[in-house]
C-alpha cells in the first residue's frame, strides 16, 4: 500500500459512455497527478495539480477532464473516449510539486481502461 | 526534445547482479530517479540522485554522471521477486519516464 487509493481498477466503458476515475491519498500531500501508461510506451505525465490549482495540462484531449475539489481527492471525467484511449490510469502524488522536492512520488495502482 | 533511452528487457539468474543504465537528454535537470513496476502493481520509487556518484541502499544502487547525461540501477543478490519493470525518470520542472526495462530473474 502506498497510500495512494484508485477506483475502480477495472473500467470497460462505451465511446459514448460518460466515466469517471477516482483518487484519494492519504499522505497529506499537496500535489497530485494523472499519468497514463499504454504497452511499450513511456508513462505520459497528463494533468498536475498543485494545492487544488491545475499547473500541467500536457496537451490532453478535452475528452478527459480533470477535478481537484481539495488536495486529497482527484477525479478523472471521461467521455466520448476512443479505442486508443485504452491504458491504464494511473495517479500519484508527492509532497508538492517544487521541482527538487518531486523526487518522489506516490502511485495508486491505476485504473485498467478498455474502451469498446 | 527530450528523451531517455533504456534497454527494453535484461534477464539475469537469481544471484546474479544486473546494471540498466539509463541514457537522457533533457531541457533542465534536478536529478534521476528509479522506479519499480511489478505487472499490475503500481510504481514504486527505488532511488533518486540529484549529484554524481553512487548511491546505496541494500541490494540495489544508482549511479548518476551529469556529465555523461547517464545514470545506471544496480540490482545485487538478485531475487526472484526483483522480476519487474524497472523505469529511470529525469526530474525537470516534472518527472519525465523512460520507457522502462523489463527485468526477469531466473532460478
Amino acid at each position: 500500500e502506498t497510500g495512494v487509493t484508485q477506483t475502480p481498477r477495472h473500467l470497460v466503458m462505451g465511446m459514448t459512455n460518460k466515466k469517471s476515475l477516482k483518487c484519494e491519498q492519504h499522505l497529506g500531500h499537496n500535489a497530485m497527478y494523472w499519468y497514463k501508461q499504454s504497452a511499450k510506451k513511456p508513462l505520459e505525465l497528463m494533468f498536475v495539480y498543485n494545492f487544488k490549482e491545475q499547473t500541467e495540462n500536457n496537451s490532453v484531449p478535452s475528452r478527459f477532464s480533470p477535478e481537484c475539489p481539495n488536495s486529497s481527492h482527484l477525479f478523472l471525467h471521461l467521455h466520448t473516449l476512443q479505442p486508443e484511449d485504452s491504458a491504464l490510469y494511473l495517479c500519484a502524488s508527492s509532497q508538492d510539486t517544487a521541482a527538487r522536492a518531486e523526487r518522489e512520488q506516490y502511485f495508486g495502482p491505476g485504473t485498467r481502461l478498455t474502451v469498446t | 526534445g527530450q528523451s531517455l533511452e533504456q534497454p527494453s528487457e535484461v534477464t539475469a539468474v537469481e544471484g546474479a547482479i544486473v546494471q540498466i543504465n539509463c541514457t537522457y537528454q533533457t531541457s533542465g535537470f534536478y536529478g534521476l530517479s528509479w522506479y519499480q513496476q511489478h505487472d499490475g502493481g503500481a510504481p514504486t520509487f527505488l532511488s533518486y540522485n540529484a549529484l554524481d556518484g553512487l548511491e546505496e541502499t541494500g541490494r540495489f544502487s544508482s549511479f548518476l554522471s551529469r556529465s555523461d547525461s547517464y545514470g545506471y540501477l544496480l540490482l545485487q543478490e538478485l531475487q526472484m521477486k526483483d522480476s519487474a519493470s524497472y523505469f529511470c525518470a529525469v526530474n525537470t520542472d516534472k518527472l519525465i519516464f523512460g520507457t522502462g526495462t523489463r527485468l526477469q530473474v531466473f532460478p
